[in-house]
């Protein structure tokens, strides 16, 4: 099954406040990423959180963990057209020391003007 | 400065063909990853080299596939015999390779298509 679960899609109205959710099975996990991807680009990293963190703020970014649940959210204040994208979850393990990410299927963000 | 690049950055073969996928990855970076994104799926790991270690083959889906990296700069994905299902956008990712927060910067992708 997913190791790291989010909703497929969000629409929010422009102005609004945009959360996207993630949960993450992995309680070692030592830090979470959010990525943005734009049509036809390739990920850009938006924000982390290290996992003694519970919040995190980044201008119009909000990230919250709640470890003990594992879940972790991306609020977006005063979505604009331009953040239309899939957002990806991820989470950084220690494989033998290598650290690839697992990442999430992705939530696409529609923004109505 | 220059980030991660990947060429081509489109690529349809046929059925039973051989591809090579090429990754520069940003200088002083000794990290580098391969992820697979397949039409709506996630980004799933396939292979991962640090520095001058064997790389962590583990998440590459058949003997078909294969990467080396030369000169701890430059990578070569290559797919053998391709299937259809073989079709997604494959991204290639670098960092510096360090321990705690080490931030992976991703290419543009190839979108392969096998017909």
């Amino acid at each position: 099954g997913e190791d790291v679960e989010q909703s497929l899609f969000l629409s929010v109205r422009e102005g609004d406040s945009s959360v996207i959710n993630c949960t993450y099975t992995d309680s070692s996990s030592t830090y979470l990423y959010w990525y943005k991807q734009e049509p036809g680009a390739g990920l850009q990293l938006l924000t982390y959180i290290f996992s003694n963190m519970d919040m995190k703020q980044d201008q119009r970014l909000t990230v919250l963990l709640n470890k003990k649940d594992k879940h972790l959210s991306l609020r977006i204040a005063d979505t604009q057209t331009g953040d239309s994208a899939i957002y990806f979850c991820a989470e950084s393990r220690k494989f033998s020391g290598n650290t690839p990410l697992v990442f999430g299927k992705g939530t696409r963000l529609s923004v109505i003007a | 400065g220059a980030g991660v690049s990947q060429s081509p950055s489109n690529k349809v073969t046929e059925k039973g063909k051989d591809v090579e996928l090429r990754c520069d990855p940003i200088s002083g970076h000794t990290a580098l990853y391969w992820y697979r994104q397949s039409l709506g799926q996630g980004l799933e790991f396939l292979i991962y080299f640090q520095g001058n270690s064997a790389p962590d083959k583990s998440g590459l889906p058949s003997d078909r596939f294969s990467a080396e990296r030369t000169g701890g700069s430059v990578s070569t994905l290559t797919i053998q015999r391709t299937q259809q299902e073989d079709s997604a956008v494959y991204l290639c990712a670098s960092s510096f390779g360090t321990g705690g927060l080490d931030t992976q910067y991703f290419g543009p992708g190839t979108r392969l298509t096998v017909l």
